[in-house]
């Protein structure tokens, strides 16, 4: 059971915006940047956003993410069928003095 | 562009301990722009954090492995290192190896390697 909860699928039609949500507490979202990680079958995690809201280079801005209190979102806008992957957001605790996942959120595009 | 590349035994027999190498290739290990790190991922389920070292040789462990685990580099051979003791089946994962430029945005990952405890 992760600190950090997320929930475990999201599904949405191309084109269309979703949401994952990321929800912590005062020891890790609240008081730490969060990153977002995005997952292909069979490949390791690709970074999408750092420090809440900061794309990589080469990131498309379909993708971006904001923080409230102890809680981190990733939207996605202009869904295509290759974003179908999971989904996980990290985060410094400093209670466990360690970072910590979340669980992930399996994201398919119908 | 830094590349990573995990090696070492892909079968461990229970009790035993588990030992991991990350070569880095395009950039030296003792860069004090990076942090190194290995994360695993247990067939079918999320990621864990497992632990991290810096280019001062400061570590970092998640406290529910900590007891078992030790990260280290070796700047001869520009590699770091994982090492898990006393494992069981509950260790059986993919074990990636990481490194990252706090700040920037910007880490690289391994390609990934299972490891299987099994007698």
């Amino acid at each position: 059971q992760s600190v950090l909860t997320q929930a475990p699928s999201a599904s949405g039609t191309p084109g269309q915006r979703v949401t994952i949500s990321c929800s912590g507490s005062s020891s890790n979202i609240g008081n730490n940047y969060v990153y977002w990680y995005q997952q292909l079958p069979g490949t390791a995690p690709k970074l999408l956003i750092y420090r809440n809201n900061q794309r990589p280079s080469g990131v498309p801005d379909r993708f971006s993410g904001s923080k409230s209190g102890t809680s981190a979102s990733l939207a996605i806008s202009g869904l295509r069928s290759e974003d179908e992957a999971d989904y996980y957001c990290a985060v410094w605790d400093d209670s466990l003095s360690g970072q910590v996942f979340g669980g992930g959120t399996k994201l398919t595009v119908l | 562009q830094l590349q990573l590349q995990e090696s070492g035994p892909g079968l461990v027999k229970p009790s035993e301990t588990l030992s991991l190498t990350c070569t880095v290739s395009g950039g030296s290990i003792s860069s004090s722009t990076y942090y190194w790190g290995w994360i695993r991922q247990p067939p079918g389920k999320g990621l864990e954090w497992i632990g991290s070292i810096s280019y001062s040789g400061s570590t970092y462990y998640n406290p529910s492995l900590k007891s078992r685990v030790t990260i280290s580099v070796d700047t001869s051979k520009n590699t770091f290192s994982l090492k898990l003791t006393s494992v069981t089946a509950a260790d059986t994962a993919v074990y990636y190896c990481m490194g990252a430029a706090p700040g920037t945005g910007v880490d690289y990952w391994g390609q990934g390697t299972l490891v299987t405890v099994s007698s």
